[in-house]
């Protein structure tokens, strides 16, 4: 069974500080790697996608893929209170055709 | 559309009963998705259509469940003889090409079963 890993959180980081969310994988077969934003009561949102080892960077927000030590990392810069959610990450694996397994997700809290 | 349109958003419904879940993906994506998400807990995959090819059904956790998605667009998931165990949210998703591109997910249907 391909499995995603996260830390369940919750993680709580003062306003202007780095949050750092972390994903593992079991399958070194795995292709694209995404992290989803899901703030409680709504369904998840794509905020990146990575596909090649290194970093990927978007606005405040940095994925990390290494894909050598199966390990996903997304970066949030100068944290606000509005990125607290519950963050998904996700992994494109083949397991009798492609498709995308989820991790539970770390709950992330960014205190005024 | 402009989403992914699913109905109805809330649904209770007594053990026994038969439900229909429908999901209208954003126009012009080929793959579709299926998921469904109990409280606290992350996603669980369920089925995934991808063009004409043959639905990969291999999450589907009991003979209850069966989808189906007609003219390559919209898609029914439909569940017979409801259990309380089938409370969850069943969340739909749509993308361009298939699963190694996001995807975008509709508001899901909250589906209680009492």
């Amino acid at each position: 069974q391909k499995e995603v890993e996260q830390n369940s959180g919750p993680l709580s980081v003062p306003e202007g500080a780095i949050a750092s969310l972390n994903c593992t994988y079991s399958d070194r077969g795995s292709q694209s790697f995404f992290w989803y934003r899901q703030y409680s009561g709504k369904s998840p949102e794509l905020i990146m996608s990575i596909y090649s080892n290194g970093d990927k960077e978007d606005g405040r927000f940095t994925a990390q893929l290494n894909k050598a030590s199966q390990y996903v990392s997304l970066l949030i810069r100068d944290s606000q209170p509005s990125d607290s959610a519950t963050y998904l990450c996700a992994v494109n694996s083949w397991n009798g055709g492609f498709k995308t397994i989820f991790g539970a997700g770390t709950r992330l809290f960014v205190k005024a | 559309g402009a989403g992914v349109s699913q109905s109805p958003s809330n649904k209770v419904t007594e053990k026994g009963k038969d439900v229909e879940l429908r999901c209208d993906p954003i126009s012009g994506h080929t793959a579709l998705y299926w998921y469904r998400q109990s409280l606290g807990q992350g996603l669980e995959f369920l089925i995934y259509f991808q063009g004409n090819s043959a639905p990969d059904k291999s999450g589907l956790p009991s003979d209850r469940f069966s989808a189906e998605r007609t003219g390559g667009s919209v898609s029914t998931l439909t569940i017979q003889r409801t259990q309380q165990e089938d409370s969850a949210v069943y969340l739909c998703a749509s993308s361009f090409k298939g699963s190694g591109y996001g995807y975008t997910f509709g508001s899901g249907t909250r589906l209680t079963v009492v």
